[in-house]
């Protein structure tokens, strides 16, 4: 199975200061379509994910700007670029190129 | 606007089976792969299975294989997973969503419990 090894697992932000989550995956995520296969999930306490980014960039509609994902080989990153109270929760990076897919450890980013 | 609702979870003994159930409205649900996708309580999240539109292909999870069976009736907009054989480790939100490989729409999940 692909490993998703993501980090930290936990992170206390200040209102208005940046945050980033990295992901690393133990394989390629590029599928036979060409397409690799990266997306981001935010988890609010009590609710389902949603998803946030797809093919490692694209930003869902709906999700604020401030949301933005990146890679570089197999490393891949999730920027807020200013943490807003409602971005408490819990973060999730998947592949979707090798089945099983799989999900890193997930990241719980807070509020200082 | 698309919707997936779960249902039929509840609590079990382990060895037991349950059927949980997924309804889809909003889009052409024939067209679509589907997933199921699991969370234990304080835990994160991991698949389950898949199912082509058709139902001709699907895939499990090694810890599921063999005990689940996932299926669907287009006819019905619905999706289906036969959960067979359960283990106290199977205790967990169970979601369907789609498309399978990048999941933009999830259900609000349905609890399995398995318990003695």
């Amino acid at each position: 199975d692909v490993v998703m090894t993501q980090s930290p697992l936990s992170l206390a932000v200040t209102l208005g200061q940046p945050a980033s989550i990295s992901c690393r995956s133990s394989q390629s995520l590029v599928y036979s379509d060409g397409n690799t296969y990266l997306s981001w999930f935010q988890q609010r306490p009590g609710q389902s994910p949603r998803r946030l980014i797809y093919k490692v960039s694209n930003r869902d509609s709906g999700v604020p700007n401030r949301f933005s994902g990146s890679e570089s080989g197999t490393d891949f990153t999730l920027k807020i670029s200013r943490v807003e109270a409602e971005d408490v929760g819990n973060y999730y990076c998947m592949q979707g190129a090798h089945w099983p897919w799989t999900f890193g450890q997930g990241t719980k980013v807070e509020i200082k | 606007q698309v919707q997936l609702v779960e249902s039929g979870g509840g609590l079990v003994k382990p060895g037991g089976s349950l059927r949980i159930s997924c309804v889809a409205s909003g889009f052409s649900f024939s067209d679509y792969y589907m997933t199921w996708f699991r969370q234990a309580p304080g835990k994160g999240l991991e698949c389950v299975s898949f199912i082509s539109g058709s139902s001709g292909d699907t895939q499990y999870a090694a810890s599921v294989r063999g005990r689940f069976t996932i299926s669907r009736d287009n006819a019905k907009n619905s999706l289906y997973l036969q959960m067979d054989s359960l283990r106290v480790e199977d205790t967990a939100v169970y979601y369907c969503a789609r498309p399978s490989r990048e999941p933009g729409d999830w259900g609000q999940g349905t609890l399995v419990t398995v318990s003695p």
